[in-house]
């Protein structure tokens, strides 16, 4: 599985986008990205998963080059509710033959700030 | 609430002692996965069941740990002898495979194990 390095941490004042980027620079082929968030004492939920250019959902937008080996996760207007760790993870898919078996990092702990 | 639910949410229990998780996957959820993740850390995958099958194990699954999926609803982890490096959030996910398409995983919010 492709290793992903994100940053440890971010700061941002509420209302304001955050982008948080994700280089995983052996990513293969059929490798897709997959962002999940985490709150204390709560497990991952998925936010966005990506294959190229860009998706959007109502969460979040995810931007993908071309080369793939990096990904950026935008969070439009942050609020205090969006302080958690981020996690990028590549490998998994929909259409995968196999399990769903999810390697995280150690994420990115977004503050957001009043 | 339909999501994936995991009992107890708490357990401190001292070492050497055996302990059992138990989760209840989303009803339609044919996957079930079991992590643990310790402060600080990501998840780590400890295994994972296709209905009753048990199909993958980490080799973080020592022997002391075992998993089960009886009757492809709800799932057991029990760690035997449970020592201080026990201690982590153990978290379950379950997801759907159907014609040939994955849901995404869905994580229960965890127990929480301290093992004094």
């Amino acid at each position: 599985l492709a290793k992903t390095t994100q940053p440890i941490s971010m700061d941002s004042y509420e209302g304001q986008e955050v982008n948080i980027t994700c280089s995983h620079n052996n990513i293969a082929t059929n490798d897709y990205i997959t962002w999940y968030q985490q709150f204390p004492s709560q497990g991952p939920r998925f936010i966005i998963q990506g294959y190229k250019t860009k998706v959007t959902n109502e969460v979040a937008s995810l931007f993908i080059p071309a080369d793939r080996k990096s990904s950026t996760l935008s969070l439009p207007r942050v609020s205090l509710s969006d302080t958690a760790v981020y996690y990028c993870l590549v490998g998994v898919s929909y259409s995968g033959a196999g399990s769903y078996q999810l390697t995280f990092g150690k994420g990115t702990k977004l503050s957001v700030i009043p | 609430d339909t999501g994936v639910s995991q009992n107890p949410r708490h357990k401190i229990t001292k070492r050497g002692q055996n302990v059992t998780f138990r989760c209840d996957p989303i009803s339609e959820h044919n996957r079930l996965y079991w992590y643990r993740q310790t402060l600080g850390q990501g998840p780590e995958f400890l295994t994972y069941f296709q209905n009753e099958a048990q199909l993958e194990k980490s080799r973080l699954l020592s022997d002391r740990f075992s998993a089960e999926r009886p009757k492809g609803s709800f799932s057991t982890l029990e760690i035997q002898r449970t020592e201080q490096g026990d201690s982590a959030m153990y978290l379950c996910a379950s997801s759907e495979r159907q014609g040939g398409m994955n849901t995404e995983a869905f994580f229960g919010q965890g127990t929480r194990l301290t093992v004094v």
